[in-house]
């Protein structure tokens, strides 16, 4: 039974980093992308990009290059979210999703709320 | 950027009614890789279609998906009170991966 779950609410000021992290349980976690969407409070989602765990290659959107990084560890299978330099406007909940067989975003973390402020 | 706009923003509807849902791409999805998710409030989405038609595990009849290219539809045949929530489009035809807006369905 797959399982996702993610690191608690985090509140930083502006210009900080955040970390969010994403275990997996219940299968192969190097044998699946993980990709990672954002909500932002009474907003829609965002797709922010996918992790590869099997070998760490990426793929961000545009918006979030120079300023996020996915990684991971093989040996606990979890997953990272690295967000620099972060403002207001990054005040979301951050989702951690991993696709299915066929590649499409099937098993979803619970999500971590950041909250950006002074 | 293929951008994803969906009508309507909302949609008010009676249980036992039927709902359908409009994605309409700014370029065709290639493969019509489109897939359709379904949230509630303080919950992660639940995938629903993907491939344009094709349901999820799990995922009851009454849902269906149809449409391809830059046209796409989600239909849901008699409205149960689990349905009503913000309903959203997904493309994987070409990154990024981008999102609709979205759709409120709510209770009439």
């Amino acid at each position: 039974q797959v399982h996702l779950v993610q690191s608690g609410a985090e509140v930083k000021k502006p210009g900080a980093s955040v970390k969010v992290s994403c275990k997996a349980s219940g299968y192969t976690f190097t044998g699946y992308f993980m990709h990672w969407v954002r909500q932002a409070p009474g907003q829609g989602l965002e797709w922010m990009g996918w992790m590869n765990p099997n070998g760490g290659g990426t793929n961000l959107a545009q918006t979030f290059q120079g300023r996020v990084t996915m990684t991971s560890d093989t040996s606990i299978s979890t997953a990272y979210l690295d967000l620099t330099r972060v403002t207001s406007d990054d005040t979301a909940v951050y989702y951690c999703a991993r696709v299915d067989s066929i590649g499409y975003l099937y098993y979803w973390g619970q999500g971590t709320l950041v909250t950006v402020s002074s | 950027d293929i951008l994803l706009t969906q009508s309507p923003g909302t949609l008010s509807l009676s249980p036992g009614e039927r709902a359908t849902l409009f994605c309409r791409a700014s370029q065709s999805v290639s493969g019509d890789y489109l897939a359709w998710y379904h949230q509630k409030p303080a919950q992660a989405p639940r995938l629903l279609i993907y491939g344009a038609s094709t349901r999820a595990t799990g995922i009851p009849d009454r849902f269906s998906g149809g449409g391809s290219g830059t046209h796409f539809t989600l239909t849901i045949n008699r409205l149960e009170p689990e349905d009503f929530g913000v309903y959203y489009c997904q493309q994987f035809g070409g990154s990024p991966f981008t999102f609709g807006q979205g759709t409120r369905l709510e209770i009439k």
